[in-house]
């Protein structure tokens, strides 16, 4: 299995508060992803990184910000969390020259958010 | 611009019985196709996915799929379904040739819960 910890896994907050998630690896992996799953959107992604400091926006990612300070660490923070964003958050890591070239992504268990 | 569409949110099959999940894609580009199980509680795993080459690939558990570029479809089967296949399955694309800021970019099908009955 791939070393990716994903914490808090489990976290209920209530409107308005700020909330970070983080996300660890010890795969040494260049490329991090934050995805959020909710019913009947499967997967969609948040924010990503390609890189120490290079983050970029998905197709979801008002209301969330990102950071990459060390290769290792990937956080999520929601500044004023809203009902919204209960979901589970997924972390994701993956690089080019591990797999091939395949853009196989590799997951953590996730984290499991309720704002109230 | 990439899409996944799953046919299906649920599938019931008995155990022994054949499972198919049906995928279709849209893609611009050549794309690369992957399909991933969810066990309740827990993050997604790999089955098995389509690069270049040869169309039919093989997976883990006995899961196979094959890639139909004319029917932009990628569907995935399984001849003898076992109770230990009850899971969420993830059908999703992306493009074959990735830059540095689209790699790994996944999108994901909205996924189908397969139920096995005795």
């Amino acid at each position: 299995d791939a070393g990716i910890t994903q914490s808090p896994r489990h976290k209920v907050t209530e409107t308005g508060t700020p909330v970070t998630l983080r996300c660890h690896q010890t795969e040494n992996h260049r490329y991090m992803y934050w995805y959020r799953q909710d019913p009947g959107h499967g997967l969609r992604l948040i924010h990503y990184s390609y890189g120490v400091k290079d983050t970029d926006k998905g197709e979801v990612s008002d209301g969330y910000s990102v950071s990459r300070s060390k290769t290792e660490d990937f956080l999520l923070t929601l500044e004023s969390a809203t009902s919204s964003q209960t979901s589970v958050y997924f972390c994701a890591i993956s690089d080019p020259s591990g797999q091939g070239n395949t853009g196989e992504l590799f997951f953590g268990e996730g984290s499991r958010l309720t704002v109230l | 611009a990439q899409s996944v569409t799953q046919l299906g949110s649920h599938v019931s099959v008995s155990e022994g019985a054949l499972v198919l999940l049906r995928c279709n894609y849209s893609s611009s580009v050549p794309p690369y196709l992957f399909w991933y199980v969810q066990y309740p509680n827990q993050g997604l795993q790999l089955l098995l996915k389509y690069t270049t080459g040869a169309t039919l690939v093989k997976g883990i558990n006995g899961f196979e799929a094959e890639f139909k570029k004319s029917e932009t479809s990628f569907h995935l089967t399984k001849p003898s379904a076992h109770m230990s296949d009850a899971a969420e399955y993830f059908c999703a694309v992306t493009r074959r040739e990735g830059t540095t800021d689209s790699w790994g970019k996944l999108q994901f099908g909205a996924g189908t819960q397969v139920v096995v009955t005795p």
